[in-house]
């Protein structure tokens, strides 16, 4: 157990449909660091945020928005779903802002019919 | 942007010595290289970190040359739960701003 809890486990939802991951982070991390994993596209870094601030940016899409709040968990909006979304999205953490030990959740399933 | 080149594949023996290499040629002054593990449905772990020269742990070694241009993940006497895909990850360092760069990952399977 890395200690970085994701929800929900599972998500099925439709085309065109709008949903939000949450992630807490590690006891301690400020850094929270979102992933996407298909099965074509491999591991594809999204987002980071760094103590609420974000910090860097990578193959994220305009449908794709991210916060992180003053309790540092973190939320993924995805809207206007299409069927090539569906994907494992992780989410990590770390103490620092820079490259360093990341703990991965479990990740969140996506599927989009 | 640091990109990095993995083989895709590897297979292996129990109780054998696995090198997988990374290859990064613009890696930046700032940047280190990570390693990961990961098993199917379950996020990636951290096995080792480093900036030159050698690293060991517990559970691996991280070999990289004066260069930097390349780096192995070496697994010492590898088991059947070694099985998984192996990331190498290069932080791509513009002072402030890391843009993570996974590799394409290695996928290594050991037999009995």
């Amino acid at each position: 157990d890395s200690g970085v809890t994701q929800t929900p486990k599972h998500l099925i939802t439709a085309t065109g449909q709008r949903v939000t991951l949450r992630c807490s982070p590690r006891s301690g991390d400020l850094s929270v660091y979102w992933y996407q994993q298909s099965l074509d596209q491999g591991l594809q870094f999204l987002i980071q945020y760094y103590n609420g601030e974000e910090r860097a940016k990578g193959n994220i899409l305009e449908r794709f928005s991210a916060q992180q709040f003053p309790d540092l968990h973190s939320e993924l909006n995805l809207s206007s779903l299409e069927l090539g979304d569906s994907a494992l999205y992780f989410c990590a953490s770390s103490v620092g802002s820079v490259i360093e030990t990341q703990y991965f959740g479990p990740g969140t399933r996506l599927l989009v019919l | 942007l640091a990109k990095t080149t993995q083989p895709i594949s590897m297979d292996s023996y129990e109780g054998q010595e696995v090198n997988i290499t990374c290859s990064h040629n613009n890696i930046a002054t700032n940047d280190y290289i990570t390693w990961y593990q990961q098993f199917p449905s379950q996020g990636p772990r951290f096995i080792i970190q480093g900036y030159k020269t050698k690293v060991t742990n517990e559970v691996a070694s991280l070999f990289i040359p004066a260069d930097r241009k390349s780096s192995t993940l070496s697994l010492p006497r590898v088991s059947l739960s070694d099985t998984a895909v192996y990331y190498c990850l290069v932080g791509d360092g513009n002072t402030g701003f890391q843009k993570l760069v996974f590799g394409t990952g290695t996928r290594l399977l050991v037999s009995p």
